[in-house]
């Protein structure tokens, strides 16, 4: 079936450091690919999202490219700050019956230290 | 604007004992849809539903029911707990059923089932 593989954590950093979190998907369509975070004690939030193959989704200096020919999406930054530390989930969304099937990686989680 | 409320935040059950999570969502969304957050396994779909009055079984659905009786509100039942159904839950909500559609996620309730 499906699925969504992200690189192992914990991932530290120091501020402003450079970061690159690996994302890559299996899918026998054309699932849309998201990055989503979780920060302590809250639910996950979307970062960004991409719907088709060359598309780059962008928010807060996150970006991340649709690439279909290496099944990848990763995640990067360049330059991170204390407040990003947190749970980074990569998704990818099909269709399945009555609606669409969101499919998530295990979660990447990141310490940025001062 | 609330967004995703879950009721409640944590709870401690006993082996055997049933209780009722709370979902209610204030953004007029279809569908709705309630997680599990296991350590290192990302999040698993235990139910959802497609609209008011329906439900589907996820990835994970034994043990767990569900209702939703009213569009805005998707109840997780427990009949009988067991310590395996000790977790974070995370309910969300959709606006549609298309594949670009974002996830919104409520802040967890945590379950401590001993």
């Amino acid at each position: 079936g499906n699925s969504v593989t992200q690189m192992e954590g914990p991932v530290t950093l120091s501020e402003e450091a450079f970061l690159t979190i690996n994302c890559t998907y299996t899918a026998t369509g054309y699932p849309s690919l998201f990055w989503y975070v979780q920060y302590p004690g809250e639910g996950l939030q979307l970062l960004l999202k991409a719907t088709k193959a060359d598309d780059k989704g962008s928010n807060k200096g996150f970006e991340a490219t649709y690439r279909k020919e290496t099944t990848s999406f990763h995640l990067e930054k360049g330059s991170v700050q204390v407040s990003d530390s947190a749970v980074y989930f990569c998704a990818l969304s099909e269709p399945n019956t009555g609606g669409f099937k969101t499919i998530f990686g295990a979660g990447t989680r990141l310490f940025v230290k001062a | 604007n609330a967004g995703v409320t879950q009721t409640p935040k944590f709870r401690v059950l006993k082996t055997g004992q049933s209780m009722t999570l709370l979902c209610a969502q204030d953004m007029n969304h279809e569908y709705m849809y309630w997680y599990r957050q296991d350590p290192g396994m990302g999040l698993r779909l235990i139910h959802y539903s497609v609209g008011e009055g329906t439900t589907a079984k996820g990835e994970v659905p034994d043990g767990y029911n569900v209702s939703r009786l009213k569009k805005q509100n998707f109840l997780l039942g427990l009949e009988s707990a067991a310590p395996s159904q000790t977790s974070v839950y995370f309910c969300a909500s959709s606006s549609d059923g298309t594949t670009y559609s974002p996830l919104h996620f409520g802040n967890g309730t945590r379950l401590t089932v001993t």
